[in-house]
């Protein structure tokens, strides 16, 4: 089964400073990799998808990649901001069947 | 379009009575999901349908759980006699031949 770990759990930073928030997964057979940011109480906002045969995906100042072999994704946020503060999640498509599997997230705070 | 809706947003219910959520898809999506998702955890896959069909199920959904997806395009998830473990923000997601995932707004489920 497929494993999702995201790692720090939780990152304070000031403001203006880039960060990178880490996703590791145990199978290496994936179809495709999601990002999202959920506020507290809210649902998934979709941030990046990068299908299984690209290596990196960019929005604005979010850049996310994509190590399929070492089963890695980073999610970088440049500049960030104090509206950034969210939950961030990865979530996996299984290359076989068509479920998927989220990490726990990383609870981002972006002091002013 | 607006997106992914759910409803109701919130539902208090005894224990031993039956609820239902209700998701209605991105209108041109095929394919769609149900989520749970607890406190400092990420979503946990119940359930997909593409168009009208049930395609897979988690072992998570016990007996007590059915979802239907009628003429492919709303759909319902029941919860018979609940329990207090069923707690939790139940999520719908859609998307097309299984790319990006757009979520609603969950529904959370308390049950005194």
């Amino acid at each position: 089964k497929q494993e999702v770990t995201q790692i720090p759990a939780a990152l304070s930073v000031p403001e203006g400073e880039n960060l990178v928030l880490n996703c590791s997964f145990t199978d290496s057979a994936i179809y495709n990799l999601q990002w999202f940011r959920q506020d507290p109480g809210k649902g998934l906002t979709s941030l990046l998808l990068i299908q299984s045969s690209q290596r990196e995906q960019t929005s604005g100042r979010l850049n996310a990649s994509l190590d399929k072999s070492s089963g890695r994704s980073t999610l970088y946020i440049a500049a960030s901001q104090p509206g950034d503060s969210a939950t961030y999640l990865c979530a996996v498509r299984d290359g076989n069947f068509n479920k998927f599997y989220f990490g726990s997230g990383t609870k981002l705070n972006v002091k002013p | 379009d607006t997106g992914v809706s759910q409803d109701p947003r919130h539902k208090i219910t005894k224990r031993g009575q039956n609820v239902t959520f209700r998701c209605d898809p991105i209108s041109e999506h095929n394919r769609l999901y149900w989520y749970r998702q607890t406190l400092g955890q990420g979503p946990e896959f119940l359930t997909y349908f593409q168009n009208e069909a049930q395609l897979e199920k988690s072992r998570l959904l016990s007996d007590r759980f059915s979802a239907e997806r009628p003429k492919g395009s709303f759909s319902t998830l029941e919860i018979q006699r609940t329990e207090q473990g069923d707690s939790a923000m139940y999520l719908c997601a859609s998307s097309f031949a299984g790319d990006e995932q757009f979520f609603g707004p969950g529904t959370r489920l308390t049950v005194l």
